[in-house]
């Protein structure tokens, strides 16, 4: 079935560096756009960045920009967050999300099961 | 960007009740508003999508409707799965942006 899971999270130090990986499974990965979005503790959702189908374009949150890099590896159906300058606000579960079935209306249909990251000294 | 503004930000309700959640956006965004259901530990799963189209699976106590710049979602006969938090989404524009969420608990 469709498919996406998340790792890489964990408890990091400020000012470390991450990378959380999403694979996916059941469709077609290199067809679609893909998305992370976050959510801290308590708190709402947060979109954070998208990477096109075949990786030439992507777009992210201004409050992420410079700070983190989406990317991707088709041929592993896996796309990837790196997160690097971690400050203790960074803390959250990090989905990542796809619009499988709606493409005409940017809805997420698909979401992983989130990874946790906590920056914490 | 667009904003968005989603209200209230809690609901007390009963079983049976129903309640209505209004999503509010900065610009107008035609139809492209989602609307999606949050239960603790979970991800979101998403319930409507173009405003008012009904994902496949969702019961039909839930209904979405809008336009422009103000949406709706409403929920008909709550029944106790129903308590949860609901965001709604804009997907007009990139970035994309959701509500701040509205928890719905039982009275």
């Amino acid at each position: 079935q469709v498919q996406l899971v998340e790792s890489g999270g964990g408890v990091v130090q400020p000012g470390r560096s991450l990378r959380l990986s999403c694979a996916a499974s059941g469709f077609t990965f290199s067809a679609y756009a893909m998305h992370w979005v976050r959510q801290a503790p308590g708190k709402g959702l947060e979109w954070l960045a998208i990477i096109s189908h075949d990786g030439s374009s992507r777009y992210y949150a201004e409050s992420v920009k410079g700070q983190f890099t989406i990317s991707r590896d088709n041929s592993k159906n896996t796309v990837f967050l790196q997160v690097d300058s971690l400050r203790v606000e960074d803390t959250a579960v990090y989905y990542c999300t796809t619009v499988h079935e709606y493409r005409g209306w940017g809805a997420f249909d698909i979401w992983g099961q989130g990874t946790m990251l906590t920056v914490s000294s | 960007d667009v904003q968005m503004i989603q209200s209230p930000s809690s609901l007390s309700a009963s079983i049976g009740d129903r309640v209505t959640i209004t999503c509010r956006t900065s610009e107008t965004i035609s139809i492209y508003l989602n609307w999606y259901q949050q239960k603790p530990g979970r991800a979101p799963k998403l319930l409507i999508y173009a405003a008012s189209s009904l994902q496949s699976g969702v019961p039909s106590r839930f209904s979405g409707s809008g336009s422009g710049t103000d949406f709706t979602l409403t929920i008909t006969s709550l029944q106790p799965e129903d308590f949860a938090t609901y965001y709604c989404q804009q997907s007009y524009n990139t970035p994309d942006s959701f509500g701040q969420g509205t928890k719905l608990e039982i009275k």
